[in-house]
C-alpha cells in the first residue's frame, strides 16, 4: 500500500531563517507531488506541483520553491523565511490516470510558525 | 467567483443529528466529486468519491451530485463527536488537480 510521509510536524522559525521541508512517498513510482499551504481559517492554496524529477510547477510567486530530486522525494524550500510563511503545509500526491481518477492523498502536515 | 464554493461555518450540532454540508460548483468540465474530512492538525484524507449525478452511500455517509444545478452535498446520519472536523469539496474539474472549496467546520456536541 502507498504511504506518504511529511516532517517535520511542527516548526518554529525565526524570521529570515531558511526552510526546508522533506516529504517522500513509499509504495508508488512516478506519483505526481503537490505543496498547499493552509492558512488559518482560509481553503488549501496550491504552492507547487511536480510530475517528475525535476519538474516543479509554481502556482504562487512568492518566497518559496520547490524541488524533486528524487521520483518519490518533494521538498519545500524558503533562503529567508517571512512572517507571512507562517501556516499549515501539506504535502500530497495522486497518479494520474482512469483508474484513480485524479484522487489526491495528504500527507499529516507540518505547522510552520514563523516569530 | 471561486470554482468550488463552500459555507465555511461552523455548523453546530447535537449528537444524533443528520448533517448536510453542501458545496456548488461553477465549472461544467467538473465530472468527479470527492469530500474529504480534514482534524484539526491533520492532513485531509479522502472520504467520499463519486463521479455521476445521483447518490453514493458508505455507511452513515452518503454524497449527492446534481449537476444540473451544479450542487453536491454530503449527508451524515447518526453523527457522532468524532465526526467534529472540517469537510472539504474538491473536483479535478479538467486537469489532475483538485479544485477544494474552503471547508465548512462541523461541531458534533454530545
Amino acid at each position: 500500500s502507498q504511504t506518504i510521509h511529511q516532517w517535520p510536524a511542527t516548526l518554529v522559525q525565526p524570521v529570515g531563517s531558511p526552510l526546508s521541508l522533506e516529504c517522500t512517498v513509499e509504495g508508488t513510482s512516478n506519483p505526481n507531488l503537490y505543496w498547499y499551504r493552509q492558512a488559518a481559517g482560509r481553503g488549501l492554496q496550491l504552492l507547487f506541483y511536480s510530475v517528475g524529477i525535476g519538474q516543479i510547477s509554481s502556482e504562487v510567486p512568492q518566497n518559496l520553491s520547490a524541488s524533486r530530486p528524487q521520483d518519490r522525494q518533494f521538498i519545500l524550500s524558503s533562503k529567508k523565511l517571512l512572517l507571512s510563511d507562517s501556516g499549515f503545509y501539506l504535502c500530497a500526491w495522486n497518479v494520474e490516470g482512469a483508474s484513480t481518477n485524479e484522487k489526491l492523498f495528504f500527507g499529516s502536515g507540518t505547522q510552520l510558525s514563523v516569530l | 467567483q471561486k470554482e468550488v464554493e463552500q459555507d465555511p461555518g461552523p455548523l453546530s450540532v447535537p449528537e444524533g443529528a443528520i448533517v448536510s454540508l453542501n458545496c456548488t460548483y461553477s465549472n461544467s468540465a467538473f465530472q468527479y466529486f470527492m469530500w474529504y474530512r480534514q482534524y484539526s492538525r491533520k492532513g485531509p484524507e479522502l472520504l467520499m468519491y463519486t463521479y455521476s449525478s445521483g447518490n453514493k452511500e458508505d455507511g452513515r455517509f452518503t454524497a449527492q451530485v446534481d449537476k444540473s444545478s451544479k450542487y453536491i452535498s454530503l449527508f451524515i446520519r447518526d453523527s457522532q463527536p468524532s465526526d467534529s472536523a472540517t469537510y472539504l469539496c474538491a473536483s479535478p474539474g479538467g486537469s489532475y488537480i483538485p479544485t477544494f472549496g474552503r471547508g465548512t467546520s462541523l461541531i458534533v456536541h454530545p
